[in-house]
């Protein structure tokens, strides 16, 4: 069964440091996204990483991947307010189709608990 | 484009009374999944489908949990008789299998309160 972790779970930032959230991961898999979730609210995409080595950045968040560690890190810089949600890794793994329709596909991902980020003055 | 639309949004129902989940995914998205998200933890998928077809349904409890997908389009998911372990938030996905990303994208949730 893949198992997915992330640390910490909950982070206090003060604005304009740096952090980093880590996902580990139990099983074989090249890719691995992450959401953010506002309270109250669905969740958004942030990074789909596709590859060993993928590295991907928006504005202060930055997200790689390396598959051979089972390992991605969600960083952080000089946080903002703006910033505090709850954001989740997720892993996706090739999966067999039911035996009528036969196949692989991905599309069943995993997700890690989540990790809540507060960012205070 | 307009996203995963989801409804109810709300629902408060008294245990061992069913109720019922519909979620319309975004156009074109042949893939649709169903999530139960407990408080604090990440969602869990209940159950996929390709077109009308359940491609996964391993983790669906099949005692109180049934899903359809008519037409390949809009989906219901129903609980009955619920129990107060099922309140939780309800999150309908909906992906383009021809992408290479595979991406899901989230509808915002029925949130389903036991009492």
């Amino acid at each position: 069964e893949l198992k997915v972790e992330q640390n910490p779970l909950f982070l206090s930032m003060q604005e304009g440091k740096n952090y980093t959230i880590y996902c580990n991961y139990s099983t074989t898999s090249d890719r691995l996204y992450w959401y953010r979730q506002d309270p109250g609210k669905s969740l958004e995409s942030l990074f789909v990483l596709l590859s060993n080595g993928a590295v991907k950045q928006e504005g202060r968040l930055m997200a790689s991947l390396d598959t051979k560690a089972r390992l991605s890190t969600l960083h952080i810089t000089a946080a903002v307010h703006d910033l505090s949600a709850t954001y989740f890794c997720a892993v996706d793994i090739l999966v067999l189709r039911v035996a009528n329709a036969g196949g692989t596909s991905y599309g069943k991902l995993t997700f890690g608990q989540g990790t809540i980020l507060t960012v205070h003055p | 484009e307009a996203g995963v639309v989801q409804s109810p949004r709300y629902k408060i129902i008294e245990k061992k009374q069913p109720v019922a989940f519909w979620c319309n995914p975004i156009s074109g998205h042949n893939t649709l999944y169903w999530y139960r998200q407990n408080l604090g933890q990440g969602p869990e998928l209940l159950i996929r489908y390709e077109n009308e077809e359940a491609v996964d349904d391993s983790q669906l409890p099949k005692d109180r949990f049934s899903a359809e997908r008519l037409k390949g389009v809009d989906s219901t998911l129903k609980i009955q008789p619920a129990e107060l372990g099922d309140s939780a938030v309800y999150l309908c996905a909906s992906s383009h299998e021809g992408q290479i990303l595979y991406e899901q994208y989230f509808g915002p949730g029925t949130r389903l309160t036991v009492t």
